[in-house]
Order: structure tokens, then sequence, then C-alpha cells
């Protein structure tokens, strides 16, 4: 069965400042791998999602994230994160020819510092 | 833009009673999910439908049952609450496919006292 983890719970990033935000897999095959983004009150979001081609897949709101399957990884990036962008991130795995349920990390909760 | 919506924002029950939780999505996707949502423990899937009248058990699927008896429609039943089911309640519905994405509604926040 497939799995992911983010290693962080919790990260704090000043306005302005890169963010870089963590998410290892495990699966056997080549995985479908989502990021997606929950501001408080709301449900989740889609952010961006890799399932072959281009490593580095390009998203919503200025967010990038690269597969790198040799590290099982598959982390979110944005080069200057805004106010806005605090909120909850799940990455989340897909299996092939299985079931069509995702398998979410626990979460990684972003507090931006003015 | 794709709707989801789901019945209650907040619901409070007591301990025994038969709780619905009811999603509907306008998109005619054939996939629709219940997850859970806990503090520290991410989304858990508690069943999914990939057509009418169809179902399968996610990771938790115990003390919950589901219905779908139109494409559009998907409910999530606890047949006896009980305070361990007190959570955030996540419906989602996609298109066939796990590279599709799950499109969500607001949650249920639901107490069972």
């Amino acid at each position: 069965a497939q799995s992911v983890t983010q290693p962080d719970i919790h990260i704090t990033v000043s306005e302005g400042a890169s963010l870089e935000l963590r998410c290892n897999y495990s699966y056997g095959a080549t995985p479908y791998l989502f990021w997606y983004v929950q501001s408080p009150g709301q449900g989740l979001q889609l952010l961006l999602k890799y399932f072959s081609g281009d490593t580095l897949v390009q998203g919503i709101k200025g967010f990038e994230a690269e597969f790198k399957r040799s590290q099982s990884s598959f982390n979110l990036r944005k080069p200057s994160v805004h106010w806005s962008d605090a909120a909850e991130y799940f990455c989340a795995v897909g299996a092939q020819g299985g079931a069509d349920g995702l398998t979410f990390g626990k979460g990684t909760h972003l507090i931006i510092q003015p | 833009d794709v709707k989801v919506t789901q019945s209650s924002r907040y619901l409070v029950k007591r301990t025994g009673e038969k709780v619905f939780l009811e999603c509907v999505q306008d998109m005619d996707h054939e996939n629709m999910f219940w997850y859970r949502q806990d503090p520290g423990l991410g989304l858990r899937l508690i069943y999914f439908s990939y057509d009418v009248k169809m179902k399968e058990k996610g990771d938790i699927p115990e003390g919950y049952s589901v219905s779908r008896e139109k494409k559009e429609r998907f409910s999530l039943i606890l047949e006896s609450a009980s305070t361990n089911q007190t959570s955030m309640y996540l419906c989602a519905s996609s298109f066939r496919g796990p590279y599709n994405e799950q499109f969500f509604g607001p949650g249920t926040r639901l107490t069972v006292l």
C-alpha cells in the first residue's frame, strides 16, 4: 500500500521569503502525486499534480513541485510567499490500477511572519 | 465552477443517534469520496463510490456506511454515533481515474456528545 510522509508539522516563513515543503512517498510503481491547500474553514483546493512527463510541474498561485524518483520525493516550492499563503498543505498519492481514493500525508501548517 | 456541497457545516448529535451526512456534486463525476480529517492525522478515506449503487471501503470504514442512489449524491451514515466519531468530514468527487483532480466540499464538523 502507498504512504505519504510530510516531515514538517509546522513551518514558519517570513513574508517574501522562499518556501519549500517536503513530501516523501512510498509506492512501488510511478505514482500520481498531488499537492492540495486548505485555507482556514475551507475545503481542499488542488495546487498541482504530477503523473508523467516533465518532473517539474507548475501550479496555481505561483507554486511548483519537483518529482524526484531517486529520492521518492515531491517537494512543493514557492519563490516568495505572501501572507495569504498561510494555510494547511497536504501532499497525496494516488495508485495506478487500484481504487481511486487518495492517500494523504498528515499535512504541514504554514505560518507567515510579517 | 465545480460545486461540491455538503448538507451541514456544523452538526451536533448525541451518542447512539443515527446520523446522515449528505454530499451533492454538480459536475457529473463518476467518483465520490468521504474522508475524515483529524488534527495530526491528515485525511483518511472512509468510503468511495465509482458509480451509482457501487461502493468500496477505504482505510477506516468501521462504524460507517454509505449510500449512492443517484449519481450526484453520496451519503455517509453513522448507524450509531459514538464520541470517537467527532471529526471533520470532507466529501469529494472526481472523474474516474486516480490521476484526476478531486474536488472537495467545505466539510461538516460533527460533534458527538
